[in-house]
């Protein structure tokens, strides 16, 4: 299947500091990309749909001047968490669908640990 | 918008047995299904998929069945070993927009 790669796959950082987790589709080019949140033993919550070449779209409750999104090439998309805190820890997974049929499919990154300390 | 429920939610067999997992959708617009099979510390996994037009689907010792009328689907797996032991996740959406998660089943298979 198609693959997606996410960059770091687990980041510790200290509070305050700014952490930039990067997701690309490696053979197929994605115009847009999704961004995803999954707190321990829970399912994943869509925070963001990131757009090549325009700005995201934040789900509600999804601070964007938090939580960063650039997706400045048809193959990578960056979210970058500002001023990271305690409670921003959690497991980031970015997908991407593959276009082309009459419903996407969409294949999942590895997946990126952030912890702050 | 959407919402995905999803049951049980978790799930104990013994291998060689058959495991059943449910989820209902509530947007009549939802069009594609897809399940994701996840294991500890990594990425989901898409292992099967199903489109509206479709009312049954098979891939070897995994199947899924579609009722549009009734807004519900379902995943089977037959013959379950212990690799299948990991959360599987539901999930349902439009062409084009961003996948709607049901809560996840933890399936345990013992030998």
């Amino acid at each position: 299947g198609a693959v997606v790669s996410q960059h770091p796959s687990r980041v510790i950082c200290k509070s305050g500091t700014s952490v930039k987790i990067e997701c690309r589709s490696l053979d197929f080019q994605a115009t847009t990309m999704f961004w995803y949140r999954q707190f321990p033993k829970q399912s994943l919550m869509l925070m963001a749909t990131s757009n090549e070449g325009s700005k995201a779209t934040y789900e509600q409750g999804v601070e964007k001047d938090k939580f960063l999104i650039n997706h400045a090439s048809l193959t990578l998309s960056t979210l970058t968490v500002t001023s990271a805190h305690p409670e921003d820890s959690s497991f980031y997974i970015c997908s991407a669908p593959i276009t082309g049929g009459p419903v996407d499919t969409q294949y999942f990154g590895p997946g990126t640990r952030l912890t702050v300390l | 918008g959407e919402n995905v429920e999803q049951h049980p939610s978790t799930l104990s067999v013994q291998e060689g047995d058959s495991a059943v997992i449910k989820c209902t959708y509530s947007d009549s617009a939802s069009n594609y299904f897809p399940w994701y099979k996840q294991e500890l510390g990594k990425g989901p996994q898409l292992i099967i998929d199903i489109r509206s037009n479709v009312g049954e689907k098979k891939d070897q010792r995994i199947a899924v069945t579609l009722n549009k009328t009734a807004k519900h689907f379902s995943l089977h797996i037959t013959e379950t070993q212990p690799e299948d032991s990991a959360v599987y996740f539901c999930a349902a959406s439009q062409a084009g927009t961003a996948l709607i998660f049901g809560k996840g089943t933890t399936l345990s298979v013992s030998s």
